[in-house]
């Protein structure tokens, strides 16, 4: 069945360096990548997102990477702040459905 | 955040209960979908509506039942629960169907004794 797979599944940084968060996708037809940040006890909220015919995005600190032929993206966040501890989830697909990878729990060490 | 609500924000039920979680948006979305998050797992799509018709079920158990009376709402009625219910049910919303960005609502965590 379809599946993304996320890792590492924690990530300890220190203060000012940056953090890498990969995922693969198997459904060839997935066509749009969103990437959420779920702080303790509050809901996913989306950072940034790309779709398949986009190969990078930034948005300050946060950049998203897409390589289609061999179906994963990352994202890439630099100069860490404790205020981007949370657990980030990235998603895979289209037509209205998303599969969430299993989630990376960040932790950013002042 | 008022773009999606959803109530009540806890709840703690027994198996043999019927209840009802509520979700609503404010954004004007045309698709509406609930997830299942359990601890160490990643999200779990349960159903997703657009333009009020049910376009997916995910082989969820039939002791959990959708409803969306209007493009604004969408229920998950519960009944006979299992411990192995417990989550985090989370609703959100997208503007279509069709490759939309998600917008999530805070989530209900849900007890089952």
């Amino acid at each position: 069945g379809e599946n993304v797979e996320q890792h590492p599944s924690t990530l300890s940084v220190q203060e000012g360096d940056s953090a890498v968060i990969k995922c693969t996708y198997s459904d060839s037809a997935s066509n749009y990548f969103p990437w959420y940040k779920q702080e303790l006890g509050k809901r996913p909220q989306l950072i940034i997102d790309i779709r398949s015919n986009v190969g990078e995005k930034k948005d300050q600190r946060i950049a998203v990477t897409l390589n289609k032929t061999a179906k994963h993206f990352s994202l890439h966040i630099t100069e860490t702040q404790p205020e981007d501890s949370a657990v980030y989830f990235c998603a895979a697909g289209g037509e209205g459905k998303l599969i969430f990878g299993q989630g990376t729990e960040l932790s950013v060490k002042p | 955040e008022t773009g999606v609500t959803q109530t009540p924000r806890h709840l703690v039920m027994g198996m043999t209960n019927k209840k009802s979680l509520k979700c609503e948006q404010h954004l004007g979305h045309n698709a509406m979908y609930w997830y299942k998050q359990s601890a160490k797992k990643p999200l779990e799509l349960m159903f997703v509506y657009s333009l009020e018709e049910r376009v997916e079920n995910n082989s969820v158990p039939s002791r959990f039942s959708p409803e969306c009376p209007n493009s604004s709402h969408l229920f998950l009625h519960l009944h006979t629960l299992q411990p192995e219910d417990s989550a985090l049910y989370l609703c959100a919303s997208s503007q279509d169907f069709s490759g939309s960005v998600q917008f999530f609502g805070p989530g209900t965590r849900l007890t089952v004794l």
